[in-house]
């Protein structure tokens, strides 16, 4: 069965620039969730999605969004980037009733 | 504030030493708890999980964590670690938080390991 398959595993972009980043999770799964890793923060929680619904979100701005689609895919956007932003961004997929399956995740720099 | 607590940041060993790397929780409640592991360039992995039942739970790669629920520990435990170790281990605990679930981390522990 094939796992969490982020993409792209590696993105630069400008600082005011704008960039979305996908997740297809492991098949059946409904449940997708989005991190972000940073050295100085550790993992800190963005979003998750269940059947196209945002259920729950972490404590990040505006700039950070998602969705997910009917296939469970799901895509997350920043815009107006910041330096800061820099990061890998891990997405986890999860059945019903928890266990969860990380991707490779998307490395991401603004210059 | 509720969270998880890995209290070493880095740890380092000879081949051969044990290891106890600890996890305190502060959520009331049903928790499911997880050790993942994180090889350097690589993503997480899921080491071992707790859901319910013996709380001495083994994981992969001779692995295991005993799950204290009066003292809300999780701590990861390995009889005599190999070079092959060397990596970041995160505990993290599922728990209901504000109404929905959330899987939150702990800050990492960096474990080295000398040949």
């Amino acid at each position: 069965k094939a796992g969490v398959t982020q993409t792209p595993r590696y993105l630069i972009k400008t600082r005011g620039q704008q960039v979305t980043l996908s997740c297809s999770p492991i098949s059946g799964h409904r449940s997708v969730s989005w991190y972000q890793q940073t050295p100085g923060q550790g993992l800190q929680f963005l979003f998750e999605y269940f059947s196209e619904t945002q259920r729950n979100k972490g404590n990040f701005p505006g700039r950070f969004s998602g969705r997910q689609f009917s296939n469970s895919r799901s895509e997350m956007n920043v815009s107006t980037l910041e330096l800061g932003d820099s990061a890998l961004y891990l997405c986890a997929s999860s059945p019903t009733g928890g266990g969860y399956t990380f991707g490779s995740g998307t490395r991401l720099t603004v210059v | 504030a509720q969270s998880v607590s890995q209290h070493n940041h880095h740890v380092i060993l000879s081949e051969a030493a044990s290891l106890e790397l600890g996890c305190n929780y502060s959520y009331g409640g049903t928790v499911n708890l997880f050790w993942y592991v994180q090889y350097p360039g690589q993503h997480l992995q899921l080491l071992l999980k707790y859901f319910s039942g013996d709380p001495l739970v083994k994981g992969i790669k001779g692995f295991e964590a005993e799950f204290i629920k009066s003292k809300f520990s999780f701590n990861l435990r390995k009889p005599s670690v190999q070079w092959s170790d060397t990596a970041e281990y995160f505990c993290a605990v599922n728990a209901w938080i504000q109404g929905a679930q959330k899987l939150v981390f702990g800050q990492g522990t960096r474990l080295t390991i000398n040949p």
